[in-house]
């Protein structure tokens, strides 16, 4: 059993740039969730999905978009990047959506906006 | 407005001694709370995690107290091992917005000196 995937580990974008970043989760987990992690923070939760839909949304604003697919994967998607959009992404997958049980995390993506 | 806070930044302690990590925490509607641990370049394992009904959890070496009263939590880690050179994120889980989240702390640095 592999462990959470992400992909790219590291980025470079300029302000108002759209960026893709992926996850493949742990086969037979059906929640993934995002999170942003700012240098010095603990991780923000963005989104969750589960079963393919989107199940729960942080305070983030519209422009920050995911995507589940049937064979365990997903993606991030932001539009319009800001400076403040650089950090840590992290991708977490869990057997079911309750926030309680034990999620496993990826080593996240190093997102920076110049 | 920080509803989970770890006070502080970093901790030393000395291999086989006691290690105790602190969390308070401000929203009464938490649920449960977790403890993750993060290496460099990894994302966050699970630890342990205490129901809000409890007062006490243990799991081998590492053992999580809840002060309800008091808002507060703590983790126990006894002896204090090298590998448990990590940071250290408290969560909280709480229904809002119309799904559970993930409330986190800002982390605590934990040094074990040889």
């Amino acid at each position: 059993e592999t462990g959470v995937t992400q992909s790219p580990t590291h980025l470079i974008k300029t302000r108002g740039q759209q960026v893709t970043l992926r996850c493949s989760s742990q086969s037979g987990h059906n929640t993934v969730s995002w999170y942003q992690q700012a240098l010095g923070q603990g991780p923000q939760f963005i989104f969750q999905y589960y079963r393919e839909e989107e199940n729960g949304r942080g305070n983030f604003p519209p422009r920050f978009s995911g995507l589940q697919f049937p064979n365990y994967s997903s993606e991030l998607n932001v539009n319009a990047l800001e400076l403040d959009d650089s950090a840590l992404y992290l991708c977490a997958s869990s057997l079911d959506s309750q926030a309680y049980n034990e999620q496993f995390f990826g080593p996240g993506t190093r997102l920076t906006v110049l | 407005d920080q509803q989970v806070k770890q006070n502080s930044p970093s901790l030393s302690v000395q291999e086989g001694r006691i290690s105790i990590l602190n969390c308070d925490y401000t929203n009464s509607m938490f649920d449960y709370f977790l403890w993750y641990k993060k290496y460099p370049a990894e994302g966050p394992t699970f630890l342990i995690s205490i129901s809000s009904i409890k007062d006490k959890n243990e799991d081998g070496r590492f053992t999580v107290f809840l002060n309800k009263s008091a808002k507060h939590l703590s983790l126990h880690i006894v002896p204090s091992q090298p590998g448990d050179s990590a940071v250290y994120f408290c969560a909280a889980s709480a229904y809002m917005d119309s799904n559970y989240q993930l409330i986190w702390g800002a982390g605590t640095k934990l040094i074990i000196k040889p």
